[in-house]
Parts: structure tokens; sequence; C-alpha cells
């Protein structure tokens, strides 16, 4: 299985400034094809279901605020939120979908300092 | 707008089956754009994928799972289900069906990529 590990695992940002979270995976998800990282990242709140941001490690879903930005490849990914907004409070994973099983990272727990 | 909605119990006994079903309204089913999967949740954990399936029939299943994971699509009926059998406490999540992008993948060719669409999730509890 290709294991992905998040860092850190909580990180406390005050309003306004940036919060950047890491994803590394064990092994490259980056297929050399089609030049894509199969790679997505999704914000969940207590008591909701996650929600994709981005997938293609860069490509932002429709409706995702623009200050949510990801990037990197190969093994190595970054989920950037510009300037955090008090509705950003949530966990974040990432997640490989170069091959099965599918798998996530642990998750990242941002909070507002 | 696509939505998915979740069916089946929520308690289940040691060694008995679990089995959820999953509507989906506002799309189809057999679109070829897309995969249906099943994730789970453990109280206070991360995500957990169990594996996905094509309107075909074609899956993937978490090898771990596989020995006691079924999956099928009822085309008729816009849904498709989830069986884990021989259950013990640690299958107590809370379970999501989804919708998945189709990609091609290296692997397998046409494979389950991210999800974009979420179920609610239902909390399967397994106790005597």
């Amino acid at each position: 299985d290709i294991v992905m590990t998040q860092s850190p695992d909580s990180l406390a940002v005050s309003l306004g400034e940036r919060a950047t979270i890491n994803c590394k995976s064990s092994q490259s998800v980056l297929y050399s094809s089609n030049n894509k990282n199969y790679l997505a990242w999704y914000q969940q709140k207590p008591g909701q279901p996650p929600k994709l941001l981005i997938y293609w490690a860069s490509t932002r879903e429709s409706g995702v605020p623009d200050r949510i930005s990801g990037s990197g490849s190969g093994t190595d990914f970054t989920l950037t939120i510009s300037s955090l907004q008090a509705d950003d409070v949530a966990l974040y994973y990432c997640q490989q979908y170069y091959t099965t099983p599918q798998t996530f990272g642990q998750g990242t727990k941002v909070e507002i300092k | 707008q696509l939505q998915l909605q979740l069916s089946g119990p929520g308690l289940v006994k040691p060694s008995e089956t679990l089995s959820l079903t999953c509507t989906v309204s506002g799309g189809s089913i057999s679109s070829s754009s897309h995969f249906w999967g099943w994730i789970r949740q453990p109280p206070g954990k991360g995500l957990e994928w169990i594996g996905n399936i094509y309107y075909s029939g074609s899956t993937y299943y978490y090898p771990s799972l596989k020995s006691r994971v079924t999956m099928s699509v009822d085309t008729s009926k816009n849904q498709f289900s989830l069986r884990l059998s021989s259950v013990t406490a640690a299958d107590t999540a809370v379970y999501y069906c989804a919708r998945v992008d189709a990609t091609w993948g290296p692997a397998y060719g046409l494979s389950p990529g991210g999800v974009d669409v979420w179920g609610q999730g239902t909390t399967v509890t397994v106790s005597s």
C-alpha cells in the first residue's frame, strides 16, 4: 500500500495568516504518461462528510475559494490556505488514487490561534 | 444536483453481516464517468477506503477486507450496496457512500479517482 503521511498533525493559525499542510507519499503518485499527480485534498468539519477541495494535486474543485490551493509533485504535496478564515477550521486529509487500495493521510486539524 | 441517500441498520451483532444501500438521486448510476464507493471512519479516527464498484459490476476492494466484502449495483433502482460479513467491534464506524470520478490510471486503466460527492454517512455499531 502507498502510505500517506501528513504534517503537522495539528496547527493553530491566526485569522488572516497562512496555513500550510504537508502530505508525503511513500512512493510517487505521478503518472509519467499524462504528467498528472493522482492526489486529492479533502476538508471535513465535525459531524459532516468530507468535502473535495483539490484533485490532480492542484486543481481546485468548483466552488472552493481561491485562498485554498494545492501544489507539489511526485511524493511531496502541500495544501495552502493563504488567509485563514473562521470557516476553514476543520480536519484536512490528503488521498492518493494512483493505485488501489486508495489511501488517506491521517489528517491535520486546523484551528484558530 | 446529485444526492446519495444511505440506508441500513445502525446496530449489527458480532459475526453477522453489515448491509448498507446507497440510493442515487439526481443522476444515473450507469454513468460511464464515475465509480461508486464506500469509505468508513472509525470513531475519532481517519478515513479508510473500503472499495469501489463500476456500473458494469467491476470492483476494487481493500485487500485486508476483500474476503468479507461484497459490493453490488442495481441499475434498475439506481442503487449500490455494501455487504461486510463476520463483523467485529473493529468494524464500528461511520460509513459513507460516495460518487468517485473515473480516471485513467497507471495500474488498471479505467480506475477510481477522487471522491466528488459524499453521502451524509451512517454510524454502524457492532455490538451484542
